[in-house]
């Protein structure tokens, strides 16, 4: 199984910060990595998809890059709105596996 | 639009069986497929398998071999998963999610989600 080292698992920044998330696979897995934005009890919402593609409707300030093992997600400037827990997922080969989560917390 | 519209919340005793539907609109259902993925209770997210509307191949997470099956009903546009043998740490959110090849289609729309809650 490939696993999805995600980190860090927790951060804390404020409003205005430049800030990364990073997601390091076991093994490559091309372009196939997604990133999802969870809030406390809602349905999670995919930000970025092929790794570096924003999803319709999202903001700017997400971004994606990466190939093969090493990928990161890129938030240039925090907003309000931003807080919550994000998750990136491997869909290269079965099992697809998701990494552990970033709860991003305000400053 | 693209719904997934997920049934509702159930309460099973450990051992028993529990079957969620998750009925697709605004899409060709036949052209993607379906994904199950849960949450349980403050925990992160855990995929559990995938199958296909096209023809019903299955892929299935090592760990619940045996004790899951998906399925789908292209005539009303219909997936299903059923976990059998129900146990305490089953209890967890489950979302089904849009699937199609590539990246594109990959997870781009998810079911409202439905609670299983497992306890005696």
């Amino acid at each position: 199984d490939i696993q999805m080292t995600q980190s860090p698992s927790a951060m804390s920044a404020s409003v205005g910060d430049r800030v990364t998330i990073t997601c390091r696979a076991s093994q490559g897995i091309s372009n196939y990595l997604a990133w999802f934005q969870q809030k406390p009890g809602k349905v999670p919402k995919r930000l970025i998809y092929a790794s570096s593609s924003l999803q319709s409707g999202v903001p700017s300030r997400f971004s994606g890059s990466g190939s093969g093992t090493e990928f990161t997600l890129t938030i240039s400037s925090l907003q309000p709105e931003d807080f919550a827990t994000y998750y990136c997922l491997q869909h290269n080969s079965y099992p697809y596996t998701f990494g552990q989560g970033t709860k991003l917390e305000i400053k | 639009q693209v719904q997934l519209v997920q049934s509702g919340a159930e309460v099973k005793k450990p051992g028993a069986s529990v079957k969620v539907s998750c009925k697709a609109s605004g899409y060709t259902f036949t052209s993607y497929g379906i994904s199950w993925v849960r949450q349980a209770p403050g925990q992160g997210l855990e995929w559990m398998g995938w199958i296909s509307a096209y023809n019903g191949n299955t892929n299935y997470a090592q760990k619940l071999q045996g004790r899951v099956t998906m399925t789908t009903d292209t005539s009303t546009s219909t997936a299903y998963m059923e976990l059998r043998s129900l146990r305490s740490d089953d209890t967890a959110v489950y979302y089904c999610v849009r699937y199609g090849p590539g990246g594109v289609a990959a997870f781009d729309y998810w079911g409202q989600g439905t609670l299983v809650t497992v306890s005696s």
